[in-house]
């Protein structure tokens, strides 16, 4: 059984950084083809796309927020961890993490996701 | 404002087919065919029902299908149940200024 798990803290503060980890199990990044996207939901429930590591540790960024945002991978510890610089309140959402079919066409949708983890950003 | 637009919210009746809308620009949803649709119970995470427009993951019911038609992507689901009822969310892979994907505002599903 292939599942992800968000781990982090609940509420952080303006300006400071947050730091999320992924951790997975029943499934590795080693393989080829493996994709795992960070995703957030505000809470008026629209989600964001935020950033994609793959197999060979090629990263892809939102385009709005690349400049605040860092993904990476630790094979060994099965985790992708992702960094958000200078938090703000309207930062405040759900953030998932998503594995990505691996469908004949790419990985272009994602079939696992985490429980989500809620972080509040306030001082 | 979400890059796709679906509408707020829809009904029907069970037993009944309703349709849900996702429209974009042919940077995305008209531009390939990477439409992706997930539903969302409340305080749950999202559950992908269709992929690649109109594909099913194993395990999701023929009850729901998927369709598009230039820079509109459709979802159908018949047969409506109670427990479909549901915030129902599109997806499109875009390449308009670099990789990365785009999602709908979502749309609420109501079973009367």
């Amino acid at each position: 059984q292939v599942t992800l798990r968000e781990s982090g803290p609940a509420l952080v503060k303006p300006t400071q950084t947050l730091t999320l980890t992924c951790t997975f199990s029943g499934i590795s990044l080693s393989p080829s083809g493996m994709c795992v996207s960070w995703i957030r939901q505000s809470p008026g429930k629209a989600l964001e796309w935020l950033a994609l590591v793959d197999w060979s540790d090629d990263k892809y960024y939102s385009t709005s927020l690349k400049t605040r945002l860092t993904i990476s991978k630790d094979t060994s510890k099965n985790q992708v961890v992702l960094k958000m610089t200078n938090m703000d309140p309207a930062d405040t959402a759900t953030y998932y993490c998503a594995r990505h079919l691996a469908a004949a066409s790419g990985y272009y949708s994602m079939d696992v996701w985490g429980q989500g983890i809620t972080v509040t950003v306030s001082s | 404002q979400s890059a796709l637009t679906q509408p707020a919210s829809v009904s029907g009746s069970p037993g009944q087919s309703i349709t849900i809308s996702c429209t974009g620009t042919s940077s995305d949803v008209g531009g390939h065919n990477y439409v992706s649709w997930y539903q969302q119970h409340p305080g749950k995470a999202p559950k992908l029902m269709v992929y690649d427009v109109s594909n099913r993951p194993s395990g999701i019911s023929h009850r729901f299908s998927g369709s598009k038609s230039g820079n509109t992507a459709s979802l159908t689901i018949s047969g409506l149940q109670a427990e479909d009822e549901a915030d129902y969310f599109c997806s499109s892979y875009t390449r308009s200024n670099s990789l990365g994907w785009v999602f709908g505002g979502g749309t609420k599903l109501t079973v009367l």
